[in-house]
């Protein structure tokens, strides 16, 4: 079965600096889809980034980017410039061939002025 | 702007009394899900449809049920809420069709409390 992991249960950056959030995942699976979602405070989840198994490029979506290392199974998450609006739980998600999507247990993101 | 909207989104309701929850979705998107989100905890997902067909996931207990009448809408019926069943649920969809990476997209959720 596949794991997704999520050391960081709380991470701290200052506004405009940079944070590497880390997520490790195990499968058996060659072909995959990864994906990062934001969740604030009592608000909607929404997709930051997805990543293709595939696709050796790392994905890239404005101050969001992802280290992908598919031979060591990890897939990092790096916000630049980091804006107050990025406080948030971050979840590092899974998509089995099953289309179930299995998550880890989240970073919580503060982001200090 | 094509949308997941999920009603109510606050639901109150007493022990052992039936309530349903409510997705519906402009997508067009041809799955849907519902997950159960406790306090400070990740999504577990209770099932989902492809298209018509039902998947429920082996440990989801029998007091969830679950009905799609079309494309647009899914119910969410907990037939006898007990207390720890309050918890936020949300609702997602998805387009499965190769290529798209099967993103799913997520309503804003109901949170259910049980007095």
């Amino acid at each position: 079965a596949q794991t997704v992991t999520q050391s960081q249960p709380e991470m701290s950056v200052q506004e405009a600096e940079t944070v590497t959030l880390s997520c490790t995942y195990d499968t058996s699976e060659s072909d995959y889809y990864l994906f990062w979602y934001k969740q604030p405070p009592s608000r909607q989840m929404i997709l930051v980034i997805r990543q293709e198994a595939y696709k050796q490029q790392n994905a890239t979506e404005n101050r969001f980017s992802v280290n992908f290392q598919k031979a060591a199974k990890s897939f990092s998450l790096k916000i630049s410039d980091s804006q107050l609006g990025d406080a948030a739980m971050y979840f590092c998600a899974y998509r089995a061939a099953t289309n179930k999507l299995i998550f880890g247990t989240g970073t919580l993101l503060a982001v200090q002025p | 702007d094509a949308m997941v909207i999920q009603n109510p989104r606050y639901q109150v309701t007493q022990f052992g009394k039936p309530v349903t929850l409510s997705c519906s979705q402009t997508l067009n998107h041809n799955v849907m899900y519902w997950y159960q989100q406790k306090s400070s905890q990740a999504p577990k997902l209770l099932f989902h449809y492809y298209d018509k067909d039902f998947n429920n996931e082996a440990d989801t207990p029998d007091n969830f049920q679950s009905r799609r009448p079309n494309t647009s809408f899914c119910f969410l019926d907990i037939r006898s809420p007990g207390l720890g069943d309050a918890a936020m649920y949300l609702c997602a969809t998805s387009r499965a069709r190769q290529g798209d990476g099967e993103t799913q997209y997520f309503g804003p959720g109901t949170r259910l409390l049980v007095l």
